[in-house]
């Protein structure tokens, strides 16, 4: 069975710090991960998408790595601000299926 | 155009009623997906429709949940005679198949917060 985790669980940093973020699954069978933030009381805000054939995906100021072979993703977060305060979720759906299975979520406060 | 929608964006409901919950896709996505948000489980996969094929109800807890969706598009999530575990945030997500096998990316509507008393 399919297990995502993530740490670490909450972390705070004060502004202009990069990051990283952890997410790790025990399948490595997957088809493609993706990473998500969430606001209070809001729903999922994609970020990156990687397929399972690839190493890494850029957005901005965000860089989502994958390393299918360990079982681990990485997400950085270069010079943090406060507006990047938000849960982050790692997802993977698992070969020949589409559902995603989700990580236990990051918490992560940036303040000024 | 305009993102993934469901509707109510809140409901409560009294152990032992049925509930309707609605999700709007992205216009031309083909596959839909709900999941549930609690603060026990926490994001958890419920079923999933692409295109014409049988949905995957894998993820249904008990036979008092079911989902449709009519021509391809709308869905409905309905849990008959809830109970107060039933109590979650109730998301949908529609993505594009982009090649045979190939999965883009979930797009979330801001959810249902369901709360039955």
């Amino acid at each position: 069975k399919q297990e995502v985790t993530q740490i670490p669980a909450a972390l705070s940093v004060p502004e202009g710090e990069n990051l990283v973020l952890n997410c790790s699954f025990t399948d490595s069978a997957i088809y493609n991960l993706q990473w998500f933030r969430q606001d209070p009381g809001k729903g999922l805000t994609s970020l990156l998408l990687i397929q399972s054939s690839q190493r890494e995906q850029t957005s901005g100021r965000l860089n989502a790595s994958l390393d299918k072979s360990s079982g681990r993703s990485t997400l950085y977060i270069a010079a943090s601000q406060p507006g990047d305060s938000a849960t982050y979720l790692c997802a993977v759906s698992p070969d020949n299926t589409d559902k995603l299975i989700f990580g236990t979520g990051t918490r992560l406060q940036v303040f000024p | 155009g305009a993102g993934v929608s469901q509707s109510p964006s809140n409901k409560v409901t009294e152990k032992g009623k049925d509930v309707e919950l609605r999700c709007d896709p992205i216009s031309g996505h083909t596959a839909l997906y709900w999941y549930r948000q609690s603060l026990g489980q926490g994001l958890e996969f419920l079923i999933y429709f692409q295109g014409n094929s049988a949905p995957d109800k894998s993820g249904l807890p008990s036979d008092r949940f079911s989902a449709e969706r009519t021509g391809g598009s709308v869905s409905t999530l309905t849990i008959q005679r809830t109970q107060q575990e039933d109590s979650a945030v109730y998301l949908c997500a529609s993505s594009l198949v982009l090649l045979a096998g190939v999965l883009g990316e979930q797009f979330f509507g801001p959810g249902t917060r369901l709360t039955v008393l």
